[in-house]
């Protein structure tokens, strides 16, 4: 089945940069993009940005742009979700969800995240 | 940048009633649009896509409904199970940007 198995917990300190990995399987891993997603404790889900593993093109949010990597090794199916200069604010689950979309007989893009990884959670603390 | 809004941000619901979730875009997203269950511990799942369409495996219980900026997440008659939080969430296609909405948790009445 499609699966997508993340990386164990982390715990990092202010400035400090943390990697999370992304393992693919059940699909063709380069047939699709891999976003990012986070959940702080207790808040709702704020989108990171998107990698293509086929060529390796990326997109970030504005919010994270100048902190955030994501990059990809295809060999193994696998992506990754860099953060650098860590602070408090940045302890989160975060999420690798695979990317799909379709055009409806109406012309219409549309998209949506299937499946989820199980989540990484990331604590930030000195 | 186009903002999501879910309301109410808590239900509460009896077993085997209906809910009815709301989600609102700060402009259209045509039928681009998607729901999302997540329960506690637990990464969120794909209930519906393109505003209407049941993702593989989701009960006939749930669906989805609208277009442009107003759409709507129904359960027909909630089960123990059901009770969770519920995302709305659009893809702006170019350039690549994710938005969800801030949640709705259905709670047990």
């Amino acid at each position: 089945q499609v699966q997508l198995v993340q990386s164990g917990a982390e715990v990092k300190k202010p400035g400090a940069s943390v990697k999370v990995s992304c393992k693919a399987s059940g699909y063709t891993f380069t047939s699709y993009d891999i976003n990012w997603v986070r959940q702080a404790t207790g808040q709702g889900l704020e989108w990171m940005g998107w990698m293509n593993p086929n060529s390796g093109n990326t997109g970030y949010a504005q919010k994270f742009q100048g902190r955030v990597t994501m990059t990809r090794n295809t060999s193994i199916s696998t992506a990754y979700m860099e953060l650098s200069s860590l602070r408090s604010e940045d302890t989160a689950v975060y999420y690798c969800a695979r990317f799909c979309h379709m055009i409806t007989f109406g012309g219409v893009i549309v998209s949506w995240f299937d499946p989820w990884g199980q989540g990484t959670l990331v604590t930030v603390s000195s | 940048e186009i903002v999501m809004t879910q309301s109410p941000a808590t239900l509460s619901v009896s077993p085997g009633e209906r809910a009815t979730l709301s989600c609102r875009a700060s402009q259209s997203v045509s039928s681009n649009l998607a729901w999302y269950q997540q329960k506690p511990g637990q990464a969120p799942r794909l209930l519906i896509y393109g505003a209407s369409t049941r993702a593989t495996g989701i009960p006939a219980r749930f669906s989805g409904s609208g277009s442009g900026t107003e759409f709507t997440l129904t359960i027909s008659s909630l089960q123990s199970e059901d009770f969770a939080v519920y995302y709305c969430q659009q893809y702006n296609n170019w350039p690549p940007r994710g938005t969800f909405g801030q949640g709705t948790k259905v709670e047990i009445k």
